[in-house]
């Protein structure tokens, strides 16, 4: 049972235009979710983070939101640029500032066209 | 400033040989993960270590062990391998309510 569902395996986007990445999860309990980055045969890296007390969280043109109600995020990214092409992983965890540990989407490879 | 190593980088196994993934990081972190990647799956859990001398099993752990050496290495042992273990092995640590930091992967194949 997938906890943290990436349903879009694929995005392509013009330069200079908006990227929107979605993610929906299952588990009420996650208290917080992540962005990961994945270049080819790099390890994921760390994008931007959001709390569940908060909606939104922004930094330079990465922006996550969260809509607890839908249990449903989003990145957005603007604008876009070549180099942000790269497998986008959301990720989830319950009581993180405890211990709790990361759920990962099956990822979203992102394109950007020039 | 090297985070997190991993090595080998590239592995072929036959079916039913054994080996081991080996993990290493620099930045003192308590907690220490192997994860999986497989198209169309993400990244699942295999096992993960909360603290040096404890270990608990993730989402897929069947068919592997795990051992925390120190509070450094956290290797990843194939006792027999399997054609379903062909994946991309990522290694990560961290401290608790800060993100994760991976190494740059074991690309496995069994054949």
């Amino acid at each position: 049972d997938q906890q943290v569902k990436q349903n879009s395996p694929s995005l392509s986007v013009q330069e200079g235009r908006i990227s929107i990445l979605n993610c929906d999860y299952t588990n009420s309990m996650f208290d917080y979710f992540l962005w990961y980055k994945k270049y080819p045969a790099e390890g994921p890296t760390f994008l931007i983070s959001i709390s569940s007390i908060k909606d939104k969280n922004e930094d330079g043109r990465f922006t996550v939101f969260l809509n607890k109600s839908a249990k449903h995020l989003s990145l957005h990214i603007v604008p876009s640029q070549p180099g942000d092409s790269a497998v986008y992983f959301c990720a989830a965890s319950a009581s993180y500032n405890q211990g709790g540990k990361l759920i990962f989407g099956q990822g979203t490879e992102l394109s950007v066209k020039p | 400033n090297a985070g997190v190593t991993q090595t080998p980088k590239f592995q072929v196994l036959k079916t039913g040989q054994s080996m081991t993934l080996q993990c290493a990081q620099d930045m003192n972190h308590n907690s220490m993960y192997w994860y999986r990647q497989d198209p169309g799956m993400g990244l699942r859990l295999i096992y993960y270590s909360a603290s040096e001398g404890t270990t608990d099993k993730g989402e897929v752990p069947n068919g592997y062990n795990v051992s925390r050496l120190n509070k450094r290495e956290f290797s990843l042992r194939l006792e027999s391998a399997a054609p379903s273990q062909t994946s991309v092995y990522f290694c990560a640590s961290s401290e608790v309510g800060y993100g994760y930091t991976f190494g740059s992967g074991t690309r496995l194949t069994v054949v």
